[in-house]
């Protein structure tokens, strides 16, 4: 099926563990984006890609480490969870740098460290 | 310095009527894009409009219109005949160039509810 799917919807894990968050995108996108979404912060940029093998960090980077060896795949590793990192992931993808296009946004996957 | 601030937590509506959404926005590109987002109760974003810097006339998508004004650096969304289906969470976003790649920056969130 076409589109962008993260896997899995939901996850619980325990302080410390590492947890990996997968997304997937069909169209070959160029961008790929994390986002986490907290209650009073909206969405705050985690990573981003503009193609394979090139990553940049976002606003809040730490904690997490991401890699992105084909460009229709973009895990996201929290390597130590802790609790300030439970929230709800969302990923998006996009291939135009200009012009009205709105990226697409994976279903989200809400992670609680316990 | 917050780049994209939604001054407006929550806000309440009538069905039928208009409402305005604020968004304001701070950046020293000439070139930008602005963009509103829809995140209903079951969580997904949905793309709704989209502002280019240089677009001179205000963006329209059926009843969701963008109020535009550069100087003021103000990017509302109106919202016309509301319908209980608009309930949800609106997010104002803004793509900005950053050392040759493009990001989107989000606000903090308006959460809409229409009254029957």
């Amino acid at each position: 099926d076409a589109g962008i799917t993260q896997s899995p919807r939901y996850k619980i894990t325990e302080t410390g563990r590492q947890v990996t968050l997968m997304c997937h995108q069909t169209w070959s996108h160029s961008y790929m984006f994390w986002y986490r979404q907290d209650l009073g912060h909206g969405l705050r940029l985690i990573y981003y890609s503009a193609a394979a093998d090139i990553t940049d960090k976002g606003e809040v980077p730490d904690g997490y480490v991401v890699s992105r060896s084909k460009t229709e795949n973009f895990p996201l590793t929290l390597e130590s969870a802790t609790r300030s990192q439970t929230s709800v992931y969302f990923c998006a993808s996009g291939d135009r740098q200009n012009g009205p296009y709105g990226y697409t946004f994976g279903s989200g996957t809400r992670l609680t460290v316990v | 310095a917050q780049k994209i601030t939604q001054t407006q937590p929550g806000m309440f509506v009538q069905e039928k009527e208009a409402v305005t959404l604020d968004c304001t926005y701070d950046t020293s590109d000439q070139s930008y894009g602005l963009f509103w987002y829809k995140q209903p109760s079951s969580g997904e974003m949905i793309f709704l409009i989209y502002q280019g810097s240089y677009d001179e006339q205000n963006a329209t998508e059926g009843r969701y219109s963008l109020n535009f004004q550069k100087a003021r650096k103000s990017a509302n969304l109106v919202i016309s005949a509301s319908q209980l289906g608009d309930s949800a969470m609106y997010f104002c976003a803004m793509r900005e160039r950053d050392s040759g790649t493009y990001k989107y920056i989000f606000g903090t969130g308006t959460r809409l509810k229409v009254l029957a």
